[in-house]
């Protein structure tokens, strides 16, 4: 079945530093979602990504989409203590339902 | 809109009980899914439905777990007998359109089995 794969699992930084998050399919996808997830809270949809290549700037958050449609990446810029959660990618291929990520829980050290 | 409505919030109950977990999509959206999120393994998906048919309950880990969608603004997930193992918190997530369209989930449900 299809498996969607992400690194790291675990990341701290300072205030500051950048911050990026990868997202691998088993199976190619037709798109991939991104979803925040606040501690103590649930997972909130962030962005979709559709096209081969694609990218997508939100503020600080750029989210990148391969050129295969297997991959995708979530970084970012400058990091601030708002950005604290875990962040998920989710594609969607042949099954066509969402399949989760296992999430990078992101610390931001003040 | 108030969003997916999950109730209980919080539930605590003895091993062997029954427990009924609720959901209330979010009106028009004909797509409704059951997760369960523990720090071993994640966010599973456990069954979902479209148009209240289940479609797929193949992550439904055993017998013990059961769910329904009688009509378009509610759906329940069942255990019973509740094992320690089944503690979590559970999701309730509703799309609207295609399955694989922008997933609103509810505040979920945090159950601890003792």
């Amino acid at each position: 079945g299809q498996q969607v794969m992400q690194i790291p699992q675990y990341q701290h930084v300072q205030e500051g530093e950048d911050f990026t998050t990868y997202c691998n399919s088993s199976t190619t996808l037709s798109n991939i979602q991104w979803y925040k997830q606040r501690p103590g809270g649930h997972p909130v949809f962030l962005i979709q990504l559709v096209k081969s290549g694609e990218v997508k700037k939100q503020k600080r958050l750029t989210f990148q989409f391969g050129e295969a449609k297997k991959n995708s990446s979530l970084h970012i810029t400058a990091t601030q203590t708002t950005d604290v959660g875990t962040y998920f990618c989710a594609g969607s291929g042949s099954a066509r339902q969402l399949t989760f990520g296992s999430g990078t829980q992101l610390t931001v050290l003040p | 809109d108030a969003g997916v409505i999950q109730s209980p919030r919080h539930e605590v109950t003895e091993m062997g009980q029954e427990v009924t977990l609720r959901c209330k999509p979010i009106s028009g959206h004909n797509s409704l899914f059951w997760y369960r999120q523990t720090m071993m393994r994640g966010l599973e998906l456990l069954i979902y439905f479209n148009n209240n048919v289940p479609i797929d309950d193949s992550g439904m880990p055993e017998d013990r777990f059961s769910a329904k969608m009688p009509n378009a603004s509610f759906s329940t997930l069942k255990i019973q007998p509740s094992e320690p193992r089944d503690s979590a918190v559970y999701f309730c997530a509703s799309t609207k359109g295609q399955l694989n369209t922008e997933a609103f989930f509810g505040q979920g449900t945090r159950l601890t089995v003792v």
